[in-house]
């Protein structure tokens, strides 16, 4: 079945440096999510990519689907503690039922 | 690794009748799950957090004598959807929060494919 690969697992990072965060599914997507989960709280909802190639912004996370839309990620320039968070990347198969597959998230500390 | 399983995967049921989805976390205990709804294209839209041993809480907007949560045990919750209507035709999600186990992290069930005719 779709299998949806985040990487990397866990990140540290300085405060100020960049982070990016990778998400690779097994099958070809019609779109993909991105979610990001606070320490003690629930996955919300950050963005959606249709579009083979889009890229789109929201202040300093920049968010790419891959041309062949089977990847994607998100990237964040001078990561704040405010970042801090697990970030959860989910696509829906091409062709299929919509049903969203979750990758395994990427857990980001930022250290002040 | 850690699984969150749900039952069934998908289901049919005839207007007015109840469904009880189950999610279980299958190798770590749960103190905390959430359910989710998520419509065509859409995002997943937290319906509930469900605490076990204790009553869920309910989103704004989510009618808790509609859609009912019982989490009974550290790896089991269930949504029950009473007298459903079509309307409620939906993928329901469920995620478990192993929150205090090493990994800590969320776990997201397979989802249930829920259709009222």
């Amino acid at each position: 079945g779709q299998q949806v690969m985040q990487i990397p697992q866990y990140q540290h990072v300085q405060e100020g440096e960049d982070f990016t965060t990778y998400c690779n599914s097994s099958t070809t997507l019609s779109n993909i999510q991105w979610y990001k989960q606070r320490p003690g709280g629930h996955p919300v909802f950050l963005i959606q990519l249709v579009k083979s190639g889009e890229v789109k912004k929201q202040k300093r996370l920049t968010f790419q689907f891959g041309e062949a839309k089977k990847n994607s990620s998100l990237h964040i320039t001078a990561t704040q503690t405010t970042d801090v968070g697990t970030y959860f990347c989910a696509g829906s198969a091409q062709g299929g039922s919509e049903k969203l597959v979750f990758g395994k998230g990427t857990k980001l500390t930022v250290n002040p | 690794g850690a699984v969150v399983s749900q039952h069934p995967s998908r289901v049919i049921c005839k207007s007015g009748t109840s469904v009880k989805i189950e999610c279980r976390s299958l190798d770590f205990q749960a103190t905390t799950m959430f359910w989710y709804r998520q419509f065509p294209k859409q995002s997943l839209m937290l319906m509930a957090t469900s605490n076990e041993g204790s009553k869920a809480t309910y989103e704004q907007g989510v009618e808790k004598d509609k859609f009912l949560i019982n989490h009974a045990s550290l790896t089991l919750s269930t949504l029950t959807v009473t007298s459903a209507h079509p309307e409620d035709s939906s993928f329901y999600i469920c995620s478990a929060d192993s929150r205090g186990a090493l990994t800590d992290t969320q776990y997201f069930g397979p989802g249930t494919r829920l259709t009222v005719l």
